[in-house]
């Protein structure tokens, strides 16, 4: 089946770092990435859109200055934390559709970001 | 704007039992495609099964099974013979058919399988 990873799986940071996420297609092309955020015991929350040689789509109410996204490749996209704050701590996963009818999305495994 | 509502929080039942987790939805468009997702521990996301909404014929993949009543905009998750590695968060999602490939996902249901 099709495959989507995530590096790193977990990470910690200070106060006002940077931190990047990658999110990989490992075995099919994708020119549209999805950028979701997980607090505990809750359900996925869109981020943005990313797209493959042109600007994200952020959903309402997600600083784009902050969540910056660079989809360089059709396999790879990032997501840059920028200037980060302990409220930004959370679970963020990516996720890719594969293509065909349905257009049926793989997740990546998830990125642990803890902010001190 | 779609929505996707699941009025489960929580959810528990012993093992080999048969549970139903239930979702509804609300959308505009007239096809678009709907999901169930299970999340264990590990937080990974697993495809369960997926139904057009132009297709009337209910999608089942072994265990699990869906009840999709498109007027009610219903669509409920079946899983017999339950097992222990069943239990997981379990989210419905919605997709529409113009082409943006967005998912709308319910709040979600975890189960829990007893042995």
């Amino acid at each position: 089946g099709a495959v989507v990873s995530q590096h790193p799986s977990r990470v910690i940071c200070k106060s006002g770092t940077s931190v990047k996420i990658e999110c990989r297609s490992l075995d099919f092309q994708a020119t549209t990435m999805f950028w979701y955020r997980q607090f505990p015991k809750q359900s996925l929350m869109l981020m943005a859109t990313s797209n493959e040689g042109s600007k994200a789509t952020y959903e309402q109410g997600v600083e784009k200055d902050k969540f910056l996204i660079n989809h360089a490749s059709l396999t790879l996209s990032t997501l840059t934390v920028t200037s980060a704050h302990p409220e930004d701590s959370s679970f963020y996963i990516c996720s890719a559709p594969r293509g065909g009818l349905p257009d049926t999305q793989y997740f990546g495994p998830g990125t642990r970001l803890t902010v001190l | 704007a779609q929505t996707v509502t699941q009025s489960q929080p929580e959810m528990s039942v012993q093992e080999a039992e048969t549970v139903t987790l239930s979702c509804t939805y609300d959308t505009s468009e007239s096809n678009y495609y709907l999901f169930w997702y299970k999340q264990p521990p590990s937080r990974q996301m697993i495809l369960v099964i997926r139904q057009e909404a132009y297709k009337q014929q209910n999608a089942t993949e072994n265990r699990f099974s869906v009840n999709f009543q498109k007027a009610a905009k219903s669509f409920s998750l079946k899983i017999s013979d339950s097992q222990l590695g069943d239990t997981a968060m379990y989210f419905c999602a919605l997709e529409g058919s113009l082409g943006n490939e967005k998912l709308t996902f319910g709040t979600g249901t975890r189960l829990t399988i007893i042995p």
